[in-house]
């Protein structure tokens, strides 16, 4: 069975350091593998997705790695800010479904000004 | 739609009673999902429908959920006879088409709590 694990669950530094998440899997047979990010209230928003063939993705400030092999996937923040503040959430999708989705328990980061 | 909308916002019931949560996913988005949040966990998949076709009810906790999508637009999870444990944001999302590992869009969610 599929299980996500993140570390740490919750995290908090000051403005302007750079950061990064982990996430890791138990079984390498994901289809890709996902990084949300959650306010309080709203809803999850998708950051980046990493198909399985692939070993990074970056979106400004935010760049996000996969190892399948080990799996171990981590989200660098760059020049954090305080509106960075959320949880973040890593999930896999299972490679027998296509569709669902394995979700890790989160990290709670919060940046200081 | 602009994106993905649930309603009510915030459910309170008493336990024993029915609740009905909407779900009004992205205009011809085929794809739809309902997963359950518990306090401090990650969504757990409930359930999910490619049109109006429920094809995976897995993940629903009990034959006390329901869920049905009837003209493949708008989806509506029926919880019976709630009880404490159902307590939880429960949290919609849609994608385009059925391609494996599509870009899902999720919706704010309904907390829902059962005194």
């Amino acid at each position: 069975k599929q299980e996500v694990t993140q570390i740490p669950a919750a995290l908090s530094v000051p403005e302007g350091e750079n950061l990064v998440l982990n996430c890791s899997f138990t079984d390498s047979a994901i289809y890709n593998l996902q990084w949300f990010r959650q306010d309080p209230g709203k809803g999850l928003t998708s950051l980046l997705l990493i198909q399985s063939s692939q070993r990074e993705q970056t979106s400004g400030r935010l760049n996000a790695s996969l190892d399948k092999s080990s799996g171990r996937s981590t989200l660098y923040i760059a020049a954090s800010q305080p509106g960075d503040s959320a949880t973040y959430l890593c999930a896999v999708t299972l490679i027998e479904s296509g569709y669902q989705l394995i979700w890790g328990a989160g990290t709670k980061l919060i940046i200081k000004p | 739609g602009a994106g993905v909308s649930q309603s009510p916002r915030y459910k309170v019931a008493k336990r024993g009673q029915d609740v009905a949560l909407r779900c009004d996913p992205i205009s011809g988005h085929v794809s739809l999902f309902w997963y359950q949040q518990a306090l401090g966990q990650g969504p757990e998949f409930l359930t999910y429908f490619q049109n109006e076709a429920q094809l995976d009810k897995s993940g629903l906790p009990s034959d006390r959920f329901f869920a049905e999508r009837p003209e493949g637009s708008v989806s509506t999870l029926k919880i019976q006879r709630t009880q404490q444990e159902d307590s939880a944001v429960y949290l919609c999302a849609s994608s385009l088409g059925t391609e494996a590992g599509e870009k899902l869009f999720f919706g704010s969610g309904t907390q829902l709590s059962v005194l």
